[in-house]
């Protein structure tokens, strides 16, 4: 299993460019989520989804939108490049083993760093 | 979901226990507490969680106090590459599964 890709790895934007952050997982989790890490900080979520046709905002979705049309994927959408948007960004997954029972743990993938010049 | 606060940085000998404490006393009686860590420049990795018994797992204990208003990571045997940041995370069960990061602990294993 490969778990949770994330591609591109490395990523440089101009200001006002759109791009796509791409995130897969083979583990069949129905949960999945997308954070922000600014240099020496905690991580924030942007968005997340609770299954295929689901999506939420998490603490700071503004400049970004995201899709869940498959239990797989989770892309998510940069319109308007700004610096601000410099950051490491990680999608996570997690499932639910037990009805009433907390989520476990959240599996992350290995990041996308953008930079927005 | 509940505050937590740590220590921002904490140093620890190779080979020695980690103990590294989370204050959480706003906690509620159904908010859980996780613990991640951060490998630099890594994605988030699990270590445990717990309710109010003490847990233990094959890398950390975690120890909550009986008012459960603290608790303190504990890793055994610390290595050079328990190096990272520490995240103590309060959270209830949802259906969302939602998780707040802070400042987290920054751990330094030194040889």
């Amino acid at each position: 299993n490969a778990g949770v890709t994330q591609t591109p790895k490395f990523r440089i934007l101009k200001i006002g460019q759109s791009m796509t952050l791409q995130c897969t997982q083979d583990m069949n989790h129905n949960y999945m989520y997308w954070y922000r890490q600014d240099p020496g900080m905690g991580l924030k979520l942007i968005y997340y989804s609770v299954g295929a046709g689901i999506t939420d905002k998490g603490e700071v979705p503004n400049g970004y939108n995201v899709s869940r049309s498959t239990t797989e994927d989770f892309p998510l959408r940069l319109e308007l490049a700004a610096p601000s948007q410099t950051s490491v960004y990680f999608c996570a997954t997690s499932t639910r083993d037990r009805s009433n029972s907390p989520y476990n743990e959240q599996f992350f993938g290995p990041g996308t760093r953008l930079t927005v010049l | 979901d509940a505050k937590t606060t740590q220590p921002p940085s904490m140093d620890c000998a190779e080979g020695r226990a980690a103990n590294l404490p989370c204050n959480h006393s706003t906690i509620s009686g159904n908010e859980y507490v996780y613990w991640y860590r951060q490998i630099h420049s890594q994605g988030p990795q699990y270590i445990i969680h717990g309710l109010k018994n003490n847990e233990t797992n094959e890398m950390a204990s975690l120890i909550i106090t009986e008012d459960r208003k603290s608790s303190t990571l504990i890793l055994p045997h610390a290595t050079l590459r328990d190096t990272a940041v520490y995240y103590c995370i309060v959270r209830a069960s949802s259906n969302t599964g939602k998780l707040i990061f802070g400042q987290g602990t920054t751990l330094q294993v030194k040889p």
